[in-house]
């Protein structure tokens, strides 16, 4: 079992559908969590960067973290056919710098 | 532009071939990583430099590759007799001198493709 776990999907939605994605992870180490956005052939970007539980919102994102369930979102509302990309989660544990990485969730936002 | 950079973009070679990529960092940070990405998968951690110094190597980092900082500047990342399993995404990233919110910005990564 890998440590980070992420449906790769295909998942599609038509355009101002509310996304849901999700990673599970199964060290409770880990406090640190992102979310990372792929464009086809391109390095990853940062989206989103949260410590702990709890939800933080960033325009049309919004970040949740359940770490009693080991559990974490990511909430894209209002989606648009330019958020179609691979969606990556990572999380890393206190005092070290190297994130483990989920293998990515393929967003399709059609119009 | 005044985000990571990697030079080249792609590369072909042929098995057997040494090959060699570059990673230029966000000037302020002093932390670079190397990571490999192939088709379908997350990027994998292969080494980290804070500064000159190589902190960290991954087991998927064989004898084979070597990586350097010189100064703490720029980074290579030598692949020394290239097999077909090398061919994936080449991704550098780099962050800034903080730990508890160190986030790591990514170059454009190079593609490498072992004929």
């Amino acid at each position: 079992q890998k440590e980070v776990e992420q449906d790769p999907g295909p998942l599609s939605v038509p355009e101002g559908a509310i996304v849901s994605l999700n990673c599970t992870y199964s060290n409770s180490a880990f406090q640190y969590f992102m979310w990372y956005r792929q464009y086809s052939r391109k390095g990853p970007e940062l989206l989103m960067y949260t410590y702990s539980s709890g939800n933080k919102e960033d325009g049309r994102f919004t970040a949740q973290v359940d770490k009693s369930s080991k559990y974490i979102s990511l909430f894209i509302r209002d989606s648009q056919p330019s958020d179609s990309a691979t969606y990556l989660c990572a999380m890393r544990i206190g005092g070290s710098y190297i994130p483990t990485f989920g293998r990515g969730t393929s967003l399709i936002v059609h119009p | 532009d005044t985000g990571v950079s990697q030079d080249p973009r792609h590369k072909i070679t042929k098995r057997g071939q040494n090959v060699t990529f570059r990673c230029d960092p966000i000037s302020e940070h002093n932390r670079l990583y190397w990571y490999r990405q192939t088709l379908g998968q997350g990027p994998e951690f292969l080494t980290y430099f804070q500064n000159e110094a190589q902190l960290e190597k991954s087991r998927l980092l064989s004898d084979r590759f070597s990586a350097e900082r010189p100064k703490g500047s720029f980074s290579t990342l030598e692949i020394q007799r290239t097999e077909q399993g090398d061919s994936a995404m080449y991704l550098c990233a780099s962050s800034p001198p903080r730990l508890q919110y160190n986030e790591q910005f990514f170059g454009p990564g190079t593609r490498l493709t072992v004929l």
